[in-house]
């Protein structure tokens, strides 16, 4: 089964902190992963996207992808509680479908 | 504006009923996708279509259906086959085009479906 997972949280944070949110995947040939933000009874907006190895930095926000240990990172800066909400991973695992993780719920503390 | 429009926002089915919701894009996107979201869970792909007149099943496509007739719109019936439909029903569109997992999906604003 072709799965992409990410950790169960929630995942509470101060504000002004950094928030970290792991995710993994099971197919190595997976070429390109996305972050979504889900606010509560909304739908998926699109964060970040990343295809390369390494750091790809957006504003507050920085995803990281480790190709080799199939795993790809968000990290967001200064964290404000207007970020507080289900952060979602994806990654195309077979062609032209997009396989979701379960998401990471972050709350920002005032 | 060019965006991805449900409708309706939320929507009631009865027992036996069939029910269809509506997903338009004023993008030109070639591709147009089907997901459900339930309380907890990720998104799962239920149909999606890389052109008109053309569609796939995704991973949990019984008890729907869909067409694509034009290339600007793709509803999705929840059939009485389908037993347990309450959900949140997301639609997305993406170019189509970039080769293997390159285009984006852009989500509607969702269809919550409630069962009474």
């Amino acid at each position: 089964q072709k799965e992409v997972e990410q950790n169960s949280g929630p995942l509470s944070v101060p504000e002004g902190a950094i928030a970290s949110l792991n995710c993994t995947y099971s197919d190595r040939g997976s070429q390109s992963f996305f972050w979504y933000r889900q606010y509560s009874g909304k739908s998926p907006e699109l964060i970040m996207f990343i295809y390369s190895n390494g750091d790809k930095e957006d504003g507050r926000f920085t995803a990281q992808l480790n190709k080799a240990s199939q795993y790809v990172s968000l990290l967001i800066r200064d964290s404000q509680p207007s970020d507080s909400a289900t952060y979602l991973c994806a990654a195309f695992l077979d062609d032209y479908k997009l396989s979701f993780g379960a998401g990471t719920t972050v709350t920002v503390r005032a | 504006d060019g965006g991805i429009t449900q409708s309706p926002k939320y929507l009631f089915r009865k027992e036996g009923q069939n029910v269809t919701l509506s997903c338009e894009q004023n993008l030109n996107h070639d591709a147009m996708y089907w997901y459900r979201q339930d309380p907890g869970q990720g998104l799962r792909l239920i149909y999606y279509s890389q052109i008109v007149n053309d569609f796939q099943k995704g991973d949990i496509a019984e008890g729907y259906s869909v067409s694509r007739e034009k290339k600007e719109s793709f509803p999705l019936t929840v059939t009485s086959a389908q037993k347990n439909p309450t959900a949140f029903y997301l639609c997305a569109s993406s170019t189509g085009t970039g080769g293997r997992g390159k285009e984006t999906q852009y989500f509607g604003p969702g269809t919550r479906l409630l069962v009474l």
